[in-house]
């Protein structure tokens, strides 16, 4: 266990959708990332929040947004979903002294 | 592009033997590499990892080795065992950022 939280853990829905996924940190970390995996390939990093501000914004569609509350856990809005949304969707924290990251479980979104 | 690539998707070998687990990467601002393991249903597990100052790093069986003139990585896992069967990641972060790179994975099955 990671101690890094993802709720849901599969999401079902249709296109033109808005959802909300969630994550909450290991304790005392500040960083959160967001990554997409799309059919078995590599993890693609989306966005990266510290302490409540946006510090790293990787490959992330306009369609999606992020933000990082006061007690640190952190939500990603996939609005106007498409088909191609459908991925494992995986957050991760890490202290901001080191490289490593530790992994949620995921949540697995179907976009139907 | 593929900024760091996993040329085999796919590596069988027996238990008890050597597992080697190979990566290139082609930024020259890399500085910072890790190896990810995921299991099905599961977030990549945090394994071992290796800064640019060095040219191996050792955990147990598993020995990352770091050619920095070829921008080639690879894992060594001795030995092999069934429960190490899971698809390995390879990552890199840039200096300054700590936002991850991922190539795309490679399956390893360890047959008993």
């Amino acid at each position: 266990d990671s101690g890094v939280t993802q709720t849901p853990k599969h999401l079902i829905t249709a296109t033109g959708q808005r959802v909300t996924l969630r994550c909450s940190p290991r304790s005392g970390d500040l960083s959160v990332y967001w990554y997409q995996q799309s059919l078995d390939q590599g993890l693609q990093f989306l966005i990266q929040y510290y302490n409540g501000e946006e510090r790293a914004k990787g490959n992330i569609l306009e369609r999606f947004s992020a933000q990082q509350f006061p007690d640190l856990h952190s939500e990603l809005n996939l609005s106007s979903l498409e088909l191609g949304d459908s991925a494992l969707y995986f957050c991760a924290s890490g202290p901001d002294s080191y490289n490593e990251q530790f992994f949620g479980p995921g949540t697995r979104l179907t976009v139907l | 592009d593929q900024q760091v690539k996993q040329n085999s998707p796919s590596l069988s070998v027996q238990e008890g033997r050597i597992s080697i687990l190979n990566c290139d990467y082609t930024n020259s601002m890399f500085d910072y590499f890790l190896w990810y393991k995921k299991y099905p249903a599961e977030g990549p597990t945090f394994l071992i990892s290796i800064s640019s100052i060095k040219d191996k790093n050792e955990d147990g069986r598993f020995t990352v080795f770091l050619n920095k003139s070829a921008k080639h990585l690879s894992l060594h896992i001795v030995p092999s065992q069934p429960g190490d069967s899971a698809v390995y990641f390879c990552a890199a972060s840039a200096k300054g950022r700590r936002a991850l790179t991922f190539g795309s994975g490679t399956r390893l099955q360890v047959q008993p």
